[in-house]
């Protein structure tokens, strides 16, 4: 079943602006992370956060976490048009393998 | 790095026939699959856990004897949709851990159900 809800459900930015999208979970978990699906695609690992850390970044992306609020966000700085997909957090829920995945947020940033 | 290969890509079919899904791991064996269904513009939902040369673990609410899921080697899982209807057309994705450590999941490219 489906637990995180992400919001904005869809962000329209320009290029050069910063996109900043969030996700709440309601279970315990080992880690949450964050997956971008270009349209039509199957989906590409961005980043993980484990549950102990607070926030996390890779290049352009900065994730955190606050696990007493169950949320995280994600940040994307100086977007480029190439960032236009829709991005989804997933949770690594205690005791299980597979992923459960938010409602994710579509991203559209205007050239 | 690790590389799931899916296909089709997408397909038509008539109602009441079969569809195989295949998924390969490249170059890392696979002992375990995700299966996921993905309507438009929604989130991914979990259908099934395979597993190399065992049954299938199935989510609540899906039909095993409808997806029929057959994971007989190390590199290769299948997802059959058996007497397909309108209702089944959707986008399904397979995916494994790969190499980038536990949980962290390698996608293949999706197959484009459209059942007419």
């Amino acid at each position: 079943s489906q637990q995180g809800e992400e919001d904005p459900q869809a962000l329209s930015i320009q290029e050069g602006e910063n996109a900043t999208m969030n996700c709440s979970y309601k279970t315990s978990i080992n880690n949450l992370q964050w997956y971008r699906q270009n349209s039509g695609r199957g989906l590409v690992h961005l980043i993980l956060i484990r549950s102990n850390e607070r926030e996390k970044h890779s290049g352009r992306l900065r994730v955190t976490l606050d696990t007493s609020k169950k949320s995280s966000s994600l940040l994307i700085t100086a977007s480029r048009a190439a960032d236009t997909a829709s991005y989804f957090c997933a949770t690594a829920d205690t005791g299980r393998r597979a992923l459960t995945f938010g409602s994710g947020t579509r991203l559209q940033v205007q050239p | 790095g690790a590389v799931v290969s899916q296909h089709p890509s997408w397909v038509i079919c008539k109602s009441g026939t079969s569809v195989k899904i295949e998924c390969r791991s490249l170059d890392f064996q696979a002992t375990t699959m995700f299966w996921y269904r993905q309507f438009p513009k929604q989130s991914l939902m979990l259908m099934a856990t395979s597993n190399e040369g065992s049954k299938a673990t199935y989510e609540q609410g899906v039909e095993k004897d409808k997806f029929l899921i057959n994971h007989a080697s190390l590199t290769l899982s299948t997802l059959t949709v058996t007497s397909a209807h309108p209702e089944d057309s959707s986008f399904y994705i397979c995916s494994s851990e790969g190499v980038r450590g536990a949980n962290v999941l390698t996608f293949g490219a999706g197959s484009r159900l459209t059942v007419l």
